[in-house]
C-alpha cells in the first residue's frame, strides 16, 4: 500500500519569503504521479503542481516549484516569494491506478 | 461549467439516522470518489466507482455505502450514523488521464453526529 507523509504540521513565514513544504512517500510502483494540492479557508481543493515518476526534470509552475528525488522517495513544494494568498492547508498526494492517496496536510500561514 | 457538486454543503445528525450525500458531475468523467477528510489526517478514500454501475472500497469504507446508477452520479449513504463520522466529505471525479490533470473536486459537505 502507498503511504504519504507530511512531517510539518504547520508552518509559518513572512510575505515574500521563500518557503519549503516536505512530502515524502513510500510506494513499489515504477508508474506513478505525484502532487500537491491547495486547500484556503474555502475549502476548496486546488491543483498546484504536478510531476511524473518518470521525469527527472522538476516541476515549475510560475512561484512554485518541486524538488523531486525518486530514491529517497521525497517530494517537496517550494513557494517563492510568498504572498498573502498562499495561505492555506497544502496536501501531498500520490497517484497509481488513477486513486490520490493523501498525507496529512501542512498549514502553511503567510504573515504580513 | 458547474464541475462537481455536492449537496448538501452543511447537515447535522443524530447518531442512528440515515442520511445520503449526492454528488453530480456535468463533465462526463468515468471514475468518481468519495473521500473524508478529519484534521491530522489528510483525505481517505471511503468508496470509489470506475463507470456507471460500479463501485469498490477505499481505505476507510465501514459505515458508508454508495450507488452509481447513473454516470454523472455518486451517491453515498450513512445508514445509522455515529458521532465517528463527524466529518467533512469530498466528492471528486476524473477521466482516464487523471494522471494529467488530478481530480476535479466537490467544494465538501461538513456533517457533523451529535
Amino acid at each position: 500500500a502507498q503511504t504519504v507523509t507530511q512531517s510539518q504540521p504547520e508552518m509559518s513565514v513572512q510575505e515574500a519569503e521563500t518557503v519549503t513544504l516536505s512530502c515524502t512517500y513510500d510506494t513499489s510502483e515504477n508508474n506513478y504521479y505525484l502532487f500537491w494540492y491547495k486547500q484556503p479557508p474555502s475549502r476548496q481543493m486546488i491543483l498546484v503542481i504536478r510531476q511524473e515518476a518518470y521525469k527527472q526534470q522538476n516541476a515549475t509552475e510560475n512561484r512554485f516549484s518541486v524538488n523531486f528525488q525518486k530514491a529517497a522517495k521525497s517530494f517537496s513544494l517550494k513557494i517563492s516569494d510568498s504572498q498573502l494568498g498562499d495561505t492555506a492547508m497544502y496536501f501531498c498526494a500520490f497517484m497509481a491506478a488513477q486513486k490520490l492517496v493523501f498525507g496529512q496536510g501542512t498549514r502553511l500561514t503567510i504573515n504580513p | 461549467n458547474a464541475g462537481v457538486t455536492q449537496t448538501p454543503k452543511f447537515r447535522v445528525l443524530k447518531t442512528g439516522q440515515s442520511m445520503t450525500l449526492l454528488c453530480a458531475q456535468d463533465m462526463n468523467h468515468e471514475y468518481m470518489y468519495w473521500y473524508r477528510q478529519d484534521p491530522g489526517m489528510g483525505l481517505r478514500l471511503i468508496h470509489y466507482s470506475v463507470g456507471e454501475g460500479t463501485t469498490a472500497k477505499g481505505e476507510v469504507p465501514d459505515g458508508y455505502n454508495v450507488s452509481r446508477l447513473k454516470k454523472q452520479n455518486f451517491l453515498l449513504g450513512l445508514e445509522s450514523a455515529a458521532p465517528s463520522q463527524t466529518s467533512v466529505y469530498f466528492c471528486a471525479s476524473s477521466n482516464s488521464r487523471a494522471s494529467n490533470y488530478g481530480y476535479t473536486f466537490g467544494s465538501g459537505t461538513r456533517l457533523t453526529v451529535v
